[in-house]
């Protein structure tokens, strides 16, 4: 079974510029989460999908950030416009819906570099 | 708002040496408790987690943790360290996020480094 996968690995914009990230969850979890680590501080929480619909959405930071997930399968993150302050590691999570365990599988993470 | 303390920002530690990396919690119901941990260039991996019960949680790789309700503690344990556990352990609570599903809230992170 693949695990969640995250596309690019790294990136480096410069300010002002348009990112998007993409998460592929693990087949059939209906969970997606997006999180973020800003360098020196905790992963914090930005989103939470269930299929194609946002649960909640509390932690995104601002209206530069959109996340979606069309068709309840892969989700993208877009920046824009990209500031200093959002770079980061940003990493998702999922996770399946009636297994009891609750266990978030992580990606791997996007190191974004904002220049 | 729950909260996660990871007071060790770093620890070093001998191969074959016992380690414990320690996590309090503030949430102000029953904690659903995490332990996490990333080395570089992977995601993070679960080791293990409490939900509810045996307060005594065994975790994969030899890693153990305790959860002690009246120190809000879940710290983090492992008799004898090997050099592969060389890694960033992180701590978290999770916290209701639509219907049974749970957002997580992350401590700082204790970085382990483990010397031959």
């Amino acid at each position: 079974e693949a695990g969640v996968t995250q596309f690019p690995s790294h990136s480096v914009i410069e300010k002002g510029q348009t990112v998007t990230l993409r998460c592929d969850p693990i087949s059939g979890h209906d969970n997606l989460y997006w999180y973020r680590r800003v360098m020196g501080k905790e992963i914090k929480f930005l989103l939470h999908f269930v299929k194609e619909s946002k649960q909640d959405e509390s932690g995104m930071p601002n209206n530069r950030f959109l996340a979606e997930r069309t068709g309840g399968t892969y989700s993208t993150l877009k920046v824009q416009p990209a500031e200093l302050e959002d770079s980061g590691v940003y990493f998702c999570a999922s996770s399946q819906v009636n297994r009891g365990s609750y266990e978030q599988y992580f990606g791997p993470g996007t190191r974004l570099t904002v220049t | 708002a729950q909260s996660v303390t990871q007071p060790d920002i770093h620890i070093t530690v001998s191969e074959g040496a016992s380690l414990e990396l320690r996590c309090n919690y503030s949430y102000g119901a029953t904690p659903y408790l995490f332990w996490y941990v990333q080395s570089p260039g992977q995601g993070l991996q679960l080791l293990l987690k409490y939900f509810s019960g045996d307060t005594l949680v065994q975790g994969i790789k030899g890693f153990e943790a305790e959860f002690k309700r009246s120190q809000s503690s879940f710290n983090l344990r492992k008799p004898s360290v090997h050099w592969s556990d060389a890694a960033e352990y992180f701590c978290a609570v999770g916290a209701r996020s639509g219907g049974s599903n749970y957002k997580l809230t992350f401590g700082k992170g204790t970085l382990l480094t483990v010397n031959p």
